[in-house]
This record gives C-alpha cells, sequence and structure tokens, in this order.
C-alpha cells in the first residue's frame, strides 16, 4: 500500500463549484504539506502544517483553505472553482527533527480541471 | 520571481552517456538543496541532496556538485541509463526554526536514448 494517498485521483469539475482534495499517510510524519504543479513553473507551496494544531499558508494560498483532521490527514479545499486553479495537486509529507532536513514524500496527484 | 530556475526545459542524452542537469538559485538564504525524479502519473521522489557546507555529493550514479559563489548546482548522471528518462527537479529550503519549505524550479524532462 502506499504511504501517502491522495483523493480522488482526477476530477473535472465546474466555475463556482466547492471542491476538496483528500490526503491521507500512514508514515507517521507530523508534517504535512500542498503543491500545485503548473507547466513551466514547477511545483509551488500552498499550504503546510507542522502539526494537527498548526496550519501556515504558502506561496500560493489565495483561493485555498486547508483542514488538518488528524496527524495522518491534510485536506485542501477550494470553496469557489475557478479556471485557473487547473493543476497538478501535490499532498506531501516529511518527519520533523529540529534544525536537519528531512526529504519529504509525495503522493501520486491529483489532476483537478476547473471548466 | 522564480527563486530556482532550471533553464533548460528537455536534455536529450545517449544511453551510457554523462547526463547534466543544471540549477541556478538567488536567494542567499537557501542553505539546503535536493533533486527530485518525476515519472508520469507518479509524484515526485527524492533523489539527492546537498546541504551547503559541502561542495559535492555523491550517491552511486548520481553526483550533486554545489557551487556557492555562483549559486548554482548541477546533478551528474553516469553512466546513463533508458530508466532515467523522467523529469527532475531542483529545489531549494532555508532551514529558518526547523521549517522545510520547499522552493522548487521548473524542471527539467530527462530523456535518455538507446
Amino acid at each position: 500500500d502506499a504511504d501517502v494517498t491522495q483523493t480522488p485521483r482526477n476530477r473535472i469539475t465546474k466555475t463556482g463549484k466547492r471542491i476538496m482534495l483528500e490526503c491521507s499517510q500512514t508514515k507517521g510524519h507530523d508534517r504535512m504539506y500542498w503543491y500545485r504543479q503548473d507547466p513551466g513553473l514547477g511545483l509551488r507551496l500552498i499550504y503546510y502544517s507542522f502539526d494537527v494544531k498548526d496550519i501556515n499558508k504558502g506561496e500560493i494560498s489565495d483561493g485555498y483553505s486547508v483542514s488538518r483532521q488528524a496527524q495522518a490527514k491534510f485536506s485542501l479545499s477550494l470553496e469557489s472553482a475557478i479556471p485557473n486553479q487547473t493543476a497538478l495537486y501535490f499532498c506531501a509529507t516529511s518527519q520533523s527533527s529540529g534544525l536537519s532536513y528531512n526529504e519529504q514524500f509525495f503522493g501520486p496527484g491529483t489532476r483537478l480541471t476547473v471548466l | 520571481d522564480q527563486q530556482v530556475k532550471q533553464n533548460s526545459p528537455s536534455l536529450s542524452v545517449q544511453e551510457g552517456r554523462i547526463s547534466i542537469l543544471n540549477c541556478d538559485y538567488t536567494n542567499s538564504m537557501f542553505d539546503y538543496f535536493l533533486w527530485y525524479k518525476k515519472y508520469p502519473a507518479e509524484g515526485p521522489t527524492f533523489l539527492i541532496s546537498i546541504s551547503s557546507i559541502k561542495d559535492k555529493n555523491e550517491d552511486g550514479r548520481f553526483t550533486v556538485f554545489l557551487n556557492k559563489s555562483a549559486k548554482h548546482l548541477s546533478l551528474h548522471i553516469v553512466p546513463s541509463q533508458p530508466g532515467d528518462s523522467a523529469v527532475y527537479f531542483c529545489a531549494a529550503s532555508p532551514i529558518i526554526q526547523g521549517a522545510q519549505k520547499l522552493v522548487f524550479g521548473q524542471g527539467t524532462r530527462l530523456t535518455i536514448n538507446p
């Protein structure tokens, strides 16, 4: 079984609809992240959470919200989807260890299309 | 403003030869650098990393070089194999209060030709 799972894997929706993307992990990591990937722009950080009670905005948080329901679950919501939110969305996890860096592990991605 | 740049969108290399992927950054606060590899329909997977206190890190066929004065890093793959065909992302992180926020480059699509 995959350590980081994302649902749905693909979603097509219409402008103005509310959408939720879900991420679950079995790695036991405390930190979770949401990124979006656009052609020619690489991955950009939307939100990140260092534990259940700690949520922070990333580089491009406008139009998005998140919920950390449990250590293993981190959801991304688009309250009113717009076409320029069409992208590939990735969830990632990592384990904190003071000032040392630990790699982030990514889920398989959710391809979202907003018509 | 793109803080991490991969100026080559694509690279084609003969199997068995060396692949060199390049990455430039502008933020002097970055002190940890990583390369991720991504296959279609999968998430990025960690490949190799380097701390700013080093100038080289090697792991099997993969070597990352860091030139802090030029704010440049490169990934060398020797010898290149067909399975190395993928998109490679360079990423950088400032370690501030334990933060691990990655800033990614645009990616370079590497194709290994038989």
